[in-house]
């Protein structure tokens, strides 16, 4: 029972350097998001996506960038990777049945760490 | 912009004792959803509990409850007969409902939860 699977766990870069992380679910749940959480930090929304090929900006979207090609994976691609985005990353899917809110079931996260 | 206020950093409780923490939010919306979420030192966010705005009724989870003030956009959690393993830091969090959004949460900063054997 795999649920939401991020990779990698950590990863060390360098300024300037790019890098994708992973994010995959086996739920079949229509929408999946990116979150990054700073030190003493609640979640920050990413990016967000309501369905293979659409994807939308949430709070704090620059420096990155996301596809959504298949329903069960949504890659996160840092760029050009600046100190400024080191910090714990996030992806959590859902599924929605109509207007309803349901919870978000959230992968492992990612600690990612910029030099 | 909906915001998510936990006005306790920290708080600490007595093994066996209750504790209760403190969550806050402003929405002019009347369809919402609340949770509250709690990540132990492992990072996993785990959900505890979740309350529909249309119900009354406060949500209850085992040792879990919620005390839901609709009017006062209030949501506190309450554990009762607190356990070790429910040290942690518990996030409160707000979505709206609608039929053609996102399902956007919006977190509050967090309460660190320490259980005092």
């Amino acid at each position: 029972n795999a649920g939401v699977t991020q990779t990698p766990k950590f990863r060390i870069l360098k300024i300037g350097q790019s890098m994708t992380l992973q994010c995959t679910q086996d739920m079949n749940h229509n929408y999946m998001y990116w979150y990054r959480q700073d030190p003493g930090m609640g979640l920050k929304l990413i990016y967000y996506s309501v369905g293979a090929g659409i994807t939308d900006k949430g709070e704090v979207p620059n420096g990155y960038n996301v596809s959504r090609s298949t329903t069960e994976d949504f890659p996160l691609r840092l760029e050009l990777a600046a100190p400024s985005q080191t910090s714990v990353y996030f992806c959590a899917s859902s599924y929605k049945p109509g207007h309803t809110v349901q919870p978000q079931h959230f992968g492992d996260g990612t600690r990612l760490s910029i030099l | 912009a909906q915001t998510v206020t936990q006005s306790q950093p920290e708080m600490s409780v007595q093994e066996a004792e209750t504790v209760t923490l403190s969550c806050t939010y402003d929405t002019s919306e009347s369809d919402y959803y609340l949770f509250w979420y709690k990540q132990p030192p492992s990072r996993q966010m785990i959900l505890v509990i979740r309350q529909e705005a249309y119900k009354q009724q406060n949500a209850t989870e085992n040792r879990f409850s919620v005390n839901f003030q609709k009017a006062a956009k209030s949501f506190s959690l309450k554990i009762s007969d607190s356990q070790l393993g429910d040290a942690a830091m518990y996030f409160c969090a707000y979505g709206e409902g609608s039929n053609f959004g996102n399902e956007k949460l919006t977190f509050g900063t967090g309460t660190r939860l320490t259980i005092i054997p």
